[in-house]
């Protein structure tokens, strides 16, 4: 367990309408990300976060913004869902394990149906 | 370049073995292993590092070939329990982010 949660866990939203994903974490991780899974695409990462208010774009950020104020808190926001980011959202941070290796945990995801 | 996993997909009755390949056109850094079981969560698995051993616990392991950018995972004498999607993450240098795999599916019949 990595402590993170995310919320909604599921949403169901209408086309051109905003919505915005929640992660939030308990251990102090300064980096943060943000995936979909689709069938087919296994975990494609669309924004992340190295510290507050620093983030960066993944392989599939278009449509999507991300904003990171406190250190615990990661937010993804669909300016105005459509339909094609129908999908599966993991919430993950980055982990420190032996010497100078880090892997990612992963949150609990929110299911994301755009109608 | 995402790495490529093979099998996409296999289907094995408890007690056998498996071994899934993740294969990559770029020199690694690491390899990931992770297993996501139907409507969970990723859960980490294992690391295999440049110049590391062969990492693994229980009949779980796994290698990593750097000749060849290639690590594999075995699942010794598989238990229901293995039933999942097998992803394996790759990294090129060692601050790099890790890009994802397609996945393999294993299903283990009784």
């Amino acid at each position: 367990d990595a402590g993170i949660t995310q919320s909604p866990r599921h949403k169901v939203t209408e086309t051109g309408t905003p919505v915005t994903l929640r992660c939030h974490q308990t251990e102090n991780h300064r980096y943060m990300y943000w995936y979909r899974q689709d069938p087919g695409h296994g975990l494609r990462l669309i924004h992340y976060s190295y510290g507050v208010k620093d983030t960066d774009k993944g392989e599939v950020s278009d449509g999507y913004s991300v904003s990171r104020s406190k250190t615990e808190d990661f937010l993804l926001t669909l300016e105005s869902a459509t339909s094609s980011q129908t999908s599966v959202y993991f919430c993950a941070i980055s982990r420190l394990l032996a010497g100078d290796v880090d892997t990612q945990y992963f949150g609990p995801g929110t299911r994301l149906t755009v109608l | 370049q995402q790495p490529v996993q093979s099998p996409q997909a296999v289907i094995l009755r408890e007690g056998e073995d498996a071994v899934i390949n993740c294969s990559s056109s770029k020199a690694l850094y690491s390899v990931h292993w992770y297993r996501q079981k139907h409507g969970e969560a990723p859960v980490f698995l294992m690391i295999l590092l440049k110049g590391g051993e062969q990492k693994g616990h229980e009949k779980i392991s796994a290698s990593f070939n750097e000749k060849k950018q290639q690590s594999s995972l075995y699942l010794t004498a598989s238990q229901l329990s293995y039933s999942g999607t097998y992803f394996c993450g790759t990294v090129l240098h060692r601050d790099d982010k890790i890009i994802f795999g397609k996945g393999t599916r294993l299903h283990i019949l009784p």
